[in-house]
Parts: C-alpha cells; sequence; structure tokens
C-alpha cells in the first residue's frame, strides 16, 4: 500500500532551467509534507515544506506546490543548478495522530551542465 | 549545532549472524526514528520513539529486530538474525517534536552475504 507515490524515477534538466518533481498521495488525513534532498553515502536532508493550510511555500530557489483536490504537490527548482543533482524524496504525515512520515521511492534528479 | 550520530557506516555479515547499529540523535531532540531504506525504494519507517517510549513499530519485524532508548537519547537497533533481504541503508533521525522535520543521520550501509 504505497501511500505517498513519485512516479518519475528520474529526470534530466539543462543548467538554468526549471526542475519540477511531482509526488501524489492517497490518504486526505495528510496534512504537513516535506521535500528532502539526498546525495549518495549521506543521509537525507530537510529542504522545503508545506501545511495543508497553504498552497505554495517559496525558499529561495524552491517552492512547493499543493494541491488538496488531486492530491498532489510539485517541487519546482529555479533555476536548477548542477548542485542540485541528488534524489528527492517527498514525506507525508498526519491523521494518525502519531505523526508517522510516509516517504515515496524518490526521483533522481541529474541537471545537465 | 552536532548533527544525528550513526555508527558504524558500513557492516558486513553474513546470514543468521546479528548486528548491531547506533544512533545519537540531536540534543534535546525527544523523537527519535529508525527508518531501513531498501536499494530504489524511499525510506520505510521501522520503530518511532518519543522520548524512552515507543510511539509505533507498527513495521518493524519484531521476531527477528529490536531497538531500544532506555534513557530518552541514544538508541540502538539490533537484527538477530540477520536475513539476505535485511541488506539496506538503516537511518536513524530525529526530530525536536514528534511534528517537525526530520534530521537523518548518514546511515549505516548493510550488507548480508
Amino acid at each position: 500500500d504505497q501511500q505517498v507515490k513519485q512516479n518519475s524515477p528520474s529526470l534530466s534538466v539543462q543548467e538554468g532551467r526549471i526542475s519540477i518533481l511531482n509526488c501524489d498521495y492517497t490518504n486526505s488525513m495528510f496534512d504537513y509534507f516535506l521535500w528532502y534532498k539526498k546525495y549518495p553515502a549521506e543521509g537525507p536532508t530537510f529542504l522545503i515544506s508545506i501545511s495543508s493550510i497553504k498552497d505554495k511555500n517559496e525558499d529561495g530557489r524552491f517552492t512547493v506546490f499543493l494541491n488538496k483536490s488531486a492530491k498532489h504537490l510539485s517541487l519546482h527548482i529555479v533555476p536548477s543548478q548542477p548542485g542540485d543533482s541528488a534524489v528527492y524524496f517527498c514525506a507525508a504525515s498526519g491523521g494518525s495522530g502519531t505523526y508517522k512520515y510516509i516517504f515515496g521511492t524518490g526521483t533522481r534528479l541529474k541537471v545537465l551542465a | 549545532e552536532a548533527g544525528v550520530a550513526q555508527s558504524p557506516r558500513y557492516k558486513i555479515i553474513e546470514k543468521r549472524q546479528s548486528v548491531a547499529f547506533w544512533c545519537n540523535p540531536i540534543s534535546g531532540h525527544a523523537t527519535l526514528y529508525w527508518y531501513q531504506q531498501i536499494l530504489g525504494q524511499g525510506p520505510k519507517l521501522l520503530i518511532q520513539f518519543q522520548n524512552n517510549g515507543v510511539v509505533d513499530d507498527s513495521q518493524l519485524p519484531k521476531d527477528r529486530f529490536s531497538a531500544e532508548r532506555l534513557k530518552g537519547v541514544d538508541s540502538t537497533l539490533k537484527i538477530q538474525p540477520a536475513k539476505l533481504e535485511d541488506s539496506a541503508v538503516y537511518l536513524c533521525a530525529s526530530s525536536y517534536t514528534s511534528n517537525e522535520k526530520l534530521f537523518f543521520g548518514s546511515g549505516t550501509q548493510l550488507s548480508v552475504l
């Protein structure tokens, strides 16, 4: 039962262009969403989050959009840089009372110089 | 601020052997998580502690896995006996409270031969 899905295993983007990473969820009780970035041989690092009371959150080059009716969120990176090349995971929590974070399977982003 | 510390970084064992992983969370973080990440998949929660009490261990294979956080600070995760399918990265994470972003350690890469 995959409650959080990232249907694109990989994405390649030219440096300077926009990267859009997508995430879908099935549990309507989720109310807090996070994006993590992971480099090889390192643990995931927090990137940006959004609460279900918002539909957009920005932090520098990173913007997360939340569409609750579609149960969909996306991460936009503008402009993309080679250092952004990593695996990106979305995670969701809420509703269970235990604030258990459910992670997607990840999207490998490659930014081409 | 020191991050989440994990050891060892790598471990190779034969099936049916036992292994233990150690985690020291960020100082002051009450919530500690152990995740299992199999290659090509997202992190899967094994167990969540709030101080020294277990909040969620629904996905912990209790016939072979055990975890403790005796003094509400550092934690150990043990596998006994190990199976081939336990080969994965074991990630420890902590958060200040249960509904805040997670900070991950670098993980322990376990190979079961």
